[in-house]
């Protein structure tokens, strides 16, 4: 079946660490996002790619960064730099060229600090 | 600034009852609303979808009402299911940004009690 697939499903940080987050998507969708979701919120924009090798920061860059070296990969790296990375990661894609899609989303990862 | 306004209630229904989710939108350049329910540890999962130019979508026991003079958005489940306990987000897209992502709500928990 298509889809989206994050992983790990659970990971853990150590202090002055980078970790990367896994998204792949099987929908051959042109567009992959990443939001943060902390507890009893609602989801916030980190980058977002809507073509190959382009991707654009989003509301809440600071401390991540991303690479979109095939269409259907968008891995994020949480760099040291982010002070507060526990939270809930989410990975969504859409089409690009119609206007008005929904986003799809993949099942998370949380990521803690240790 | 703007946002998509939704205060995370939890509205608590009895099975079998019509359940209401109300979201209130600041930002009158959005031409795209939709709506998603998330169930814990998961990724949103798209419910049903509406564009600026309707005032009503109807899907499969769901009804998206949109209400632009207010900036009002709601969805209506019809005969509620002890499956349909979640957390229901509104999202919006703001016309001609050039940027697909979406803006969300912090939600809002739906109980269904037996």
């Amino acid at each position: 079946d298509g889809g989206i697939t994050q992983s790990p499903k659970y990971l853990f940080r150590k202090e002055g660490q980078n970790v990367t987050l896994s998204c792949e998507q099987n929908l051959n969708h042109d567009a992959m996002y990443w939001y943060r979701q902390d507890p009893g919120q609602g989801l916030r924009l980190i980058y977002y790619s809507q073509i190959v090798n382009d991707f654009q920061k989003g509301d809440i860059a600071e401390g991540y960064s991303v690479s979109r070296e095939k269409k259907e990969s968008f891995p994020l790296t949480v760099t040291s730099a982010q002070k507060n990375p526990t939270a809930f990661y989410l990975c969504a894609s859409s089409i690009v060229g119609q206007n008005n899609q929904p986003q799809h989303f993949g099942d998370g990862t949380r990521l803690s600090i240790l | 600034g703007e946002s998509v306004g939704l205060h995370l209630p939890t509205l608590s229904v009895q099975e079998g009852d019509n359940s209401i989710i109300n979201c209130a939108y600041s930002n009158s350049a959005s031409d795209y609303f939709i709506w998603y329910k998330q169930e814990s540890g998961k990724g949103p999962q798209f419910i049903i979808d509406i564009r600026s130019n309707m005032d009503k979508r109807q899907g499969q026991r769901v009804t998206v009402l949109l209400n632009k003079t207010v900036k009002h958005l709601s969805l209506q489940i019809a005969a509620t299911q002890p499956g349909d306990s979640a957390v229901y987000f509104c999202a919006e897209r703001k016309r001609d940004t050039g940027r697909r992502a979406l803006t969300f709500g912090s939600g809002t928990r739906l109980q269904v009690q037996p």
